[in-house]
């Protein structure tokens, strides 16, 4: 069962664009929701996190939309750089050691 | 300074193999977890170890136990090692449980021939 949907697989922005990924959850017990940046070659790191009590968090040029309701989230990157190109992991987490549930990732390619 | 690292960063062995790889953070965090990473990039939780208290995730083998010497290091052993094994392995820490910043190292390439 995968507890975390991720779409598009791939996308591809012209430079100056706004790249949007988007997410899904299953489990209602989940209450901390991270994006993760993965260049090839490094592990994952943090962009930006969310907690279901707000809405919006932005971050320069990073957002996330949640929506509770929907049990969705989403990740706009506004003014999208080719250096912006890579893998973007969405994931869910929960209070205790169960880890981070992520989705399977979208690679990223913003052409110049 | 690396937070988190990891040793090697690339394994290459036989099927049959007994193999560790290394992990250590510099954060002072009281959690570590070991991530598996496969071909097609999926990211999946192995173990999570807090104050000594390890959570196993029901789908991991038992030929792969993680062994923690102190609060900073969370190694990770492997036994019998099959092809399937091949994947990049995630070592990461947390502050607490709380679904907090996952701090991850950079990863080690296993590949089993």
């Amino acid at each position: 069962q995968q507890q975390v949907k991720q779409s598009p697989q791939s996308l591809i922005v012209q430079k100056g664009g706004i790249s949007i990924i988007n997410c899904a959850y299953e489990n209602t017990a989940f209450d901390y929701f991270p994006w993760y940046q993965q260049f090839p070659g490094k592990g994952p790191a943090l962009l930006i996190a969310i907690r279901p009590d707000v809405s919006e968090k932005k971050e320069g040029r990073f957002t996330i939309s949640f929506n509770k309701s929907a049990k969705q989230f989403s990740l706009h990157i506004m003014d999208s750089q080719p250096g912006d190109s890579a893998t973007y992991f969405c994931a869910a987490g929960k209070r205790g050691a169960d880890g981070l549930t992520f989705g399977k990732g979208t690679h990223l390619i913003i052409q110049p | 300074d690396t937070a988190v690292s990891q040793t090697p960063k690339y394994l290459v062995t036989q099927m049959g193999n007994d193999k560790s790889i290394k992990c250590e953070q510099n954060l002072g965090h009281d959690t570590m977890y070991w991530y598996k990473q496969d071909s097609k990039k999926f990211l999946k939780i192995m173990f999570s170890y807090n104050n000594k208290e390890l959570i196993i995730n029901e789908t991991v083998p038992n030929r792969f136990s993680p062994k923690s010497p102190d609060k900073a290091h969370l190694n990770l052993h492997i036994n019998s090692l099959e092809l399937g094994d091949s994947a990049v392995y995630f070592c990461a820490s947390s502050q607490s449980l709380a679904g907090v910043e996952q701090f991850f190292g950079p990863g080690t390439r296993l590949t089993v021939l």
